[in-house]
């Protein structure tokens, strides 16, 4: 079974609707991220959580928004979608005791795309 | 500011033939430096790291040395096969940033028969 989870894996809405995304986790890691990759951007962070009270924006955080429900849960928001946030978006966990080297597991990604 | 700076694809290659994949970066402090795999249709899964200056990593073949004096992290692997047609990303980790990660733009590599 996958440690990172994303549901929907795909997703097709109209401009102006709200749409929430969501992942779950059973690593048992306290630190969640949101990220969207765009051809040729990379990822870019929207929200990091480092746990379920402590919540930041990330580089990009403008029209999205996020609840960290639990410890396992954590989902991203976009409160009136718009046709630039079509991206394909990850979620990620680590686990801040693995100071060696932080390594970040993400989930199979989302597909969004806004008409 | 920081920031992760890769060659830009798309690259092809013939089975067995020698890869190099440049990623430079730029950072206050000294970071921490990962490439990062995205198999099709999959998320980004960890490759290999380095902590710290002329620090090496490898994994599955592929290596890549921490160059603090040219600020590089080059992606290298002596024979690539099918199996590596992937995106690969470059990306930094700062200690003052909260353990987050600052990806390259990804470099998506093709590998034919």
């Amino acid at each position: 079974d996958a440690d990172v989870t994303q549901t929907p894996r795909n997703r097709i809405t109209k401009t102006g609707k709200r749409i929430m995304l969501e992942c779950s986790q059973t690593k048992g890691h306290d630190r969640m991220y949101w990220y969207r990759q765009d051809p040729g951007l990379g990822l870019r962070l929207i929200y990091y959580s480092f746990d379920v009270k402590d919540i930041n924006k990330g580089e990009i955080s403008d029209g999205y928004s996020v609840s960290r429900q639990a410890q396992a849960k954590f989902s991203l928001s976009l409160e009136s979608a718009i046709p630039n946030q079509t991206a394909l978006y990850f979620c990620a966990t680590s686990d801040p005791l693995n100071t060696n080297y932080n390594e970040q597991f993400f989930g199979p990604g989302t597909r969004l795309t806004v008409l | 500011g920081n920031s992760v700076t890769q060659m830009e694809g798309p690259v092809t290659l013939s089975e067995e033939a020698f890869l190099t994949i440049n990623c430079t970066y730029t950072a206050t402090g000294y970071p921490s430096l990962f490439w990062y795999v995205q198999y099709p249709g999959e998320g980004l899964q960890l490759l290999l790291k380095a902590t710290k200056a002329d620090d090496k990593g490898s994994n599955k073949g592929f290596e890549a040395t921490y160059r603090k004096e040219t600020t590089s992290f080059h992606l290298e692997k002596g024979s690539v096969q099918v199996s590596d047609s992937a995106v690969y990303f470059c990306a930094l980790r700062t200690i003052n940033r909260g353990g987050k990660l600052i990806f390259g733009q990804g470099t998506e590599l093709s590998v034919k028969p």
